[in-house]
């Protein structure tokens, strides 16, 4: 079946820093990709996504290439603020039923 | 626009003991959903449903219970309570049946002793 393998964190950083969180996958077929945010307190929110490969999907600063040939979704952030302290889950949809695998999340941190 | 509403938002029970956490959308959502997330495995899907009277299983259906008689409404009952249960629970709903763009509660953390 589909799964999804993040980075441990958690990621620690200082603000303007560069982010990268790596994600990778095992598919059968050609699932959509996606990164979740989740901030203290909160549920989860969609921050990006991509449905082929080679698309890039981008929000808020975050970028993420769907790479097929390596199996990768890595997410990005050229320089990373305080208020981006959250976990970030990346994701991708299953092969049949309708539901999303998550990965275990990444727990980051910036400091001012 | 309320979104996903999810109560209660804390509670404890004793082993056993059954309860339901409720979960209302306002969005006119077709598809509906319950994760759990415990610390180190991410979040696990335990039921979901494409409309109203249609529910089936995610992975970790085991020792609960859902319906769905009207599109708004998707409760999780918990018919024995074990401490195995004891998890952030958060419902999720999503446009049409489409289940990419995942609106989530804000979950409701359970203990169970």
């Amino acid at each position: 079946g589909n799964s999804v393998t993040q980075m441990e964190g958690p990621v620690t950083l200082s603000e303007e820093a560069f982010l990268t969180i790596n994600c990778t996958y095992t598919a059968t077929g050609y699932p959509s990709l996606f990164w979740y945010v989740q901030y203290p307190g909160e549920g989860l929110q969609l921050l990006l996504k991509a449905t082929k490969a080679d698309d890039k999907g981008s929000n808020k600063g975050f970028e993420a290439t769907y790479r097929k040939e390596t199996t990768s979704f890595h997410l990005e952030k050229g320089s990373v603020q305080v208020s981006d302290s959250a976990v970030y889950f990346c994701a991708l949809s299953r092969n049949s039923g309708y539901a999303l695998n998550f990965g275990k999340g990444t727990s980051l941190l910036v400091t001012p | 626009n309320a979104g996903v509403t999810q109560t209660p938002k804390f509670q404890v029970l004793k082993t056993g003991q059954s309860m339901t956490l409720q979960c209302a959308q306002d969005m006119n959502h077709e598809y509906m959903s319950w994760y759990r997330q415990d610390p180190g495995m991410g979040l696990r899907l335990i039921h979901y449903s494409v409309g109203a009277g249609i529910t089936d299983q995610g992975e970790v259906p085991n020792g609960y219970n859902v319906s769905r008689s009207t599109t708004e409404d998707f409760p999780l009952r918990l018919l024995s309570a074990a401490p195995s249960q004891t998890s952030v629970y958060f419902c999720a709903s999503s446009l049409g049946q489409g289940f990419e763009k995942l609106f989530f509660g804000s979950g409701t953390q359970l203990s169970v002793l």
